[in-house]
């Protein structure tokens, strides 16, 4: 299996531009999360989708961000317009039932805003 | 709300046993699990606790206790590439929420 793939692996942009993080998660999970990392705050729960549906976005930090899951092999999560302090690691991890719940994560998206 | 505690830092020698605690207080359990995560990269499962209780998987056992809102990871026989960041995550319904995550220096 291929695991869960994110891209792009990195992402430099300006202030005020839109970004697009895309992910695939593993084939036959029905869970997806999204993360994101810093120093500052650490791994935190952006958003997740259960069969494509989204659940709960109540760690989405404000309404620049959005995220979407058309179908059960692709998400993305946009940042529009996005701000310095959005720079950060963006993980997005899935899970299946047979998997005693486990979360697997994409290698990650580091953003930079400048 | 959640709140889950672990030391920022712990160094020791190769060949050695660290033992990293976890202790936490959320609005609810549904397990615990710990990671493992290397610099630059993606965490990586290593082990899940639902019950009250000892898990064994090679070189590494985490302990759980429910009553206590307490866990810890047991690293045995450190080797270089233990050296990494150990994330300790208690899962909520769906929903992981993760500790700040322990950084261990493995020295020869």
């Amino acid at each position: 299996d291929a695991g869960v793939i994110q891209s792009p692996r990195h992402e430099v942009t300006e202030m005020g531009q839109e970004v697009t993080l895309r992910c695939k998660p593993i084939s036959g999970h029905d869970y997806l999360f999204w993360y994101r990392q810093t120093m500052m705050r650490g791994l935190e729960l952006l958003i997740y989708f259960n069969n494509n549906v989204p659940i709960d976005d109540s760690g989405m930090p404000e309404d620049r961000f959005s995220a979407k899951m058309p179908n059960a092999s692709f998400s993305t999560l946009k940042i529009q317009p996005s701000e310095p302090r959005d720079s950060a690691v963006y993980f997005c991890a899935s899970r299946g039932l047979a998997d005693t719940d486990t979360q697997y994560f994409g290698p990650g998206t580091r953003l930079t805003v400048l | 709300g959640q709140n889950i505690d672990q030391p920022t830092e712990m160094t020791a020698t190769e060949g050695a046993i660290v033992q990293i605690n976890c202790t936490y207080q959320t609005s609810g359990f549904n397990g615990l699990f710990w990671y493992q995560q290397h610099a630059g990269e993606a965490p990586t499962f290593l082990s899940y606790n639902v019950l009250d209780g000892l898990e064994e998987k090679g070189r590494f056992s985490s302990f759980l206790s429910r009553s206590k809102g307490y866990s810890y990871l047991l690293l045995k026989e450190l080797q270089m590439k233990d050296s990494a960041s150990y994330l300790c995550a208690v899962r909520d319904q769906d929903k992981l929420s993760f500790g700040a995550g322990t950084t261990v220096t493995v020295r020869a």
